[in-house]
């Protein structure tokens, strides 16, 4: 059964640095989207993606994060100088159609740790 | 405020029973209603999908169901197994939002004991 994948599993990173985290959606799908899980708490709506373009992005999605479709499978998140808070399993999802039709296939996670 | 709550943050069943898991909203517009599950370090797993004029749904041991007058939908697992241990989560999509935006609950993490 085809999945989303992610990269790397975990990534640790110092305050302030780049970080670029990245994803393969399941191949046939349109819709794309990075969610993120501080450790337990609920999981939040960063940002989705359709048409290569941003189709809505939340509060937490500041200029410090930018999404980008460089190619025709990789779907990639990059926080430009993270911070502290910012640490948290960031999940990548995709559906085929818009989910009012079509569920979001998540992927395994990429826990990042900022120290 | 916007808010979606469900029910415990723990339940816990004998293997067999029914559990049923609840999740209510405030000041959402729902279009849709899904159901996760979560397996701890990992992403969530989809479950089910019921929408705004559906009252039920079902799929093999579990059924979910929608009162937009409560603002409640309940999942319920019957013939619930030790498998069946994982957190659940609740997610809307909001009519005041685009293209699939999923509102999360904060889970309730189910235990099963033999």
């Amino acid at each position: 059964e085809p999945e989303v994948t992610q990269t790397p599993s975990h990534q640790v990173t110092q305050m302030g640095q780049e970080v670029i985290l990245r994803c393969v959606p399941i191949s046939n799908h349109l819709y794309f989207y990075w969610y993120r899980q501080i450790l337990g708490q609920k999981v939040e709506f960063l940002v989705s993606f359709y048409n290569n373009e941003i189709s809505e992005k939340s509060e937490i999605f500041d200029d410090q994060f930018s999404v980008e479709r460089p190619d025709g499978s990789n779907f990639t998140l990059k926080i430009r100088s993270t911070k502290l808070e910012d640490s948290a399993m960031y999940f990548c999802a995709s559906s085929q159609e818009a989910a009012s039709t079509d569920t979001q296939y998540f992927g395994p996670g990429t826990r990042l740790t900022v120290l | 405020s916007q808010k979606i709550e469900q029910n415990s943050e723990a339940l816990n069943i004998q293997e067999g029973k029914t559990a049923t898991l609840t999740c209510n909203y405030t000041n959402y517009s729902p279009a849709y209603l899904q159901w996760y599950r979560q397996d701890p370090g990992r992403g969530p797993v989809f479950l089910l999908l019921i929408r705004e004029n559906e009252k039920e749904k079902r799929k093999e041991r579990l059924k979910v169901t929608f009162d937009t007058t409560l603002k409640q939908s309940l999942f319920h697992i019957t013939a619930s197994q030790p498998a069946d241990s994982a957190t659940y989560l609740c997610a809307l999509g909001h009519r005041g939002s685009t293209l699939g935006r999923l509102y999360f609950g904060r889970g309730t993490q189910l235990t099963v004991w033999p």
